[in-house]
């Protein structure tokens, strides 16, 4: 267990639908990160959120959302889903806002769009 | 943009036996990290080393060690006395520190299977 938890593991849904992913970071962890894992386009930074403000942000869909709240969870809205959202979801947390000594991963929510 | 690339998509090794992942990464910059993760079946990324670029000396973690190569831009990891819990989708990564942004970027990964 590495401390990294995210809800639910699997998750099936409709095209056109939403659905939200829940992180809790690591214990003292203020760094949040989401990846997006897929086959044809392998590991793709989202988006980063630190103590509650959106630190960076990489390669997420305008129909893709995400926030930090005060007690540090995270939560990714996904909208208007199409097929092509189909992947493993990562969360990851760090103690400061810079990861330099690496991540600690979630075991990930593996959407499926059908 | 950084890239990380690893031309070995797939590589199997004996049990017990030494076998070594090959990464290659492009940029201009002078101070970066990298790192090598591992995703076993249970699909957990967990992180395997990582390497300071300013520091000259290979990282090495028990039965893991780094081939740091700065001027060739590659980056490979050593797997001493193979065991069937290494088999694994196996990642390196590159962070380049500055600015705001810290992400990560990956390679597209090994998939290492030990035989018994």
């Amino acid at each position: 267990d590495s401390g990294v938890t995210q809800t639910p593991k699997h998750l099936i849904t409709a095209t056109g639908q939403r659905v939200t992913l829940r992180c809790s970071p690591r214990s003292g962890d203020l760094s949040v990160y989401w990846y997006q894992q897929s086959l044809d386009q392998g590991l793709q930074f989202l988006i980063q959120y630190y103590n509650g403000e959106e630190r960076a942000k990489g390669n997420i869909l305008e129909r893709f959302s995400a926030q930090q709240f005060p007690d540090l969870h995270s939560e990714l809205n996904l909208s208007s889903l199409e097929l092509g959202d189909s992947a493993l979801y990562f969360c990851a947390s760090s103690v400061g806002d810079r990861g330099l000594h690496g991540y600690t991963f979630g075991s990930g929510t593996r959407l499926t769009v059908v | 943009a950084q890239t990380v690339t690893q031309s070995q998509p797939e590589m199997s090794v004996q049990e017990a036996e030494t076998v070594t992942l090959s990464c290659t990464y492009d940029t201009s910059e002078n101070n970066y990290y990298l790192f090598w993760y591992k995703q076993p079946p249970s699909r957990q990324m967990i992180l395997v080393i990582r390497q300071e670029a300013y520091k000259q000396q290979n990282a090495t973690e028990n039965r893991f060690s780094v081939n740091f190569q700065k001027a060739a831009k590659s980056f490979s990891l050593k797997i001493s006395d193979s065991q069937l819990g290494d088999t694994a989708m196996y990642f390196c990564a590159f962070m380049k520190p500055g600015g705001s942004n810290y992400k990560l970027t990956f390679g597209k990964g090994t998939l290492l299977t030990v035989n018994p």
